[in-house]
């Protein structure tokens, strides 16, 4: 059974910092995997997602990898701002035709002017 | 362009008392999910369908319904609520000829039992 994991649980960095969120999973036989933002009270927003074939993707300040043999992927956010206070979920789908999206449970990140 | 729509917002539901959450989709998706998001905790899975006409369980079945007459409606039926079910819920779709399979998620309904 798939488990995915989130480490750290919660985050607080001062505004500039460049930081890194992590997302670990125990099945390596994935066909792709998908960073999410959350923000209080609102639904989860797409931020980056990696094919299994991939080692990384990015996005304007945002950049994740992924490393399938070690169960790991990593979002790294450049020169965080205070908009980027939300809480990141990281969600894998399983390989073999599988629909389904096994979710971590989050890191939430704090970012202080 | 509306994407995932989901109502209603709120609710607050006595213990035993039965409700629909409703979930549309106007991106011609053919896959459709029902998730519940319990506090600190990530997603889990409650029902999904590959299309009209086919669900299938997820993680978290027990205690919904979910039925797909049309492409674009995916509603879950909660009967005799209980307050385990207190929860936000979300819907979600992607599309199987999209290579990755991307998951466009709704709003939420932020549910209660008491």
């Amino acid at each position: 059974k798939q488990e995915v994991t989130q480490i750290p649980a919660a985050l607080s960095v001062p505004e500039g910092e460049n930081l890194v969120l992590n997302c670990s999973f125990t099945d390596s036989a994935i066909y792709n995997l998908q960073w999410f933002r959350q923000d209080p009270g609102k639904g989860l927003t797409s931020l980056l997602l990696i094919q299994s074939s991939q080692r990384e993707q990015t996005s304007g300040r945002l950049n994740a990898s992924l490393d399938k043999s070690s169960g790991r992927s990593t979002l790294y956010i450049a020169a965080s701002q205070p908009g980027d206070s939300a809480t990141y979920l990281c969600a894998v789908r399983s390989g073999g035709g599988s629909e389904k999206l096994v979710f971590g449970k989050g890191t939430k990140l704090t970012v202080n002017p | 362009n509306a994407g995932v729509t989901q109502t209603p917002k709120f609710r607050i539901l006595k213990i035993g008392q039965s409700m629909t959450l409703q979930c549309t989709q106007d991106m011609n998706h053919n896959y459709m999910y029902w998730y519940r998001q319990d506090p600190g905790m990530g997603l889990k899975l409650i029902y999904y369908s590959v299309g009209a006409g086919i669900t299938d369980k997820g993680e978290v079945p027990n205690g919904y319904n979910v039925s797909r007459s049309t492409t674009e409606d995916f509603p879950l039926r909660l009967e005799l609520a209980a307050p385990s079910q207190t929860s936000v819920y979300f819907c979600a779709s992607s599309y199987s000829n999209s290579p990755a399979y991307e998951q466009y998620f709704g709003p939420g309904t932020r549910l209660t039992v008491t």
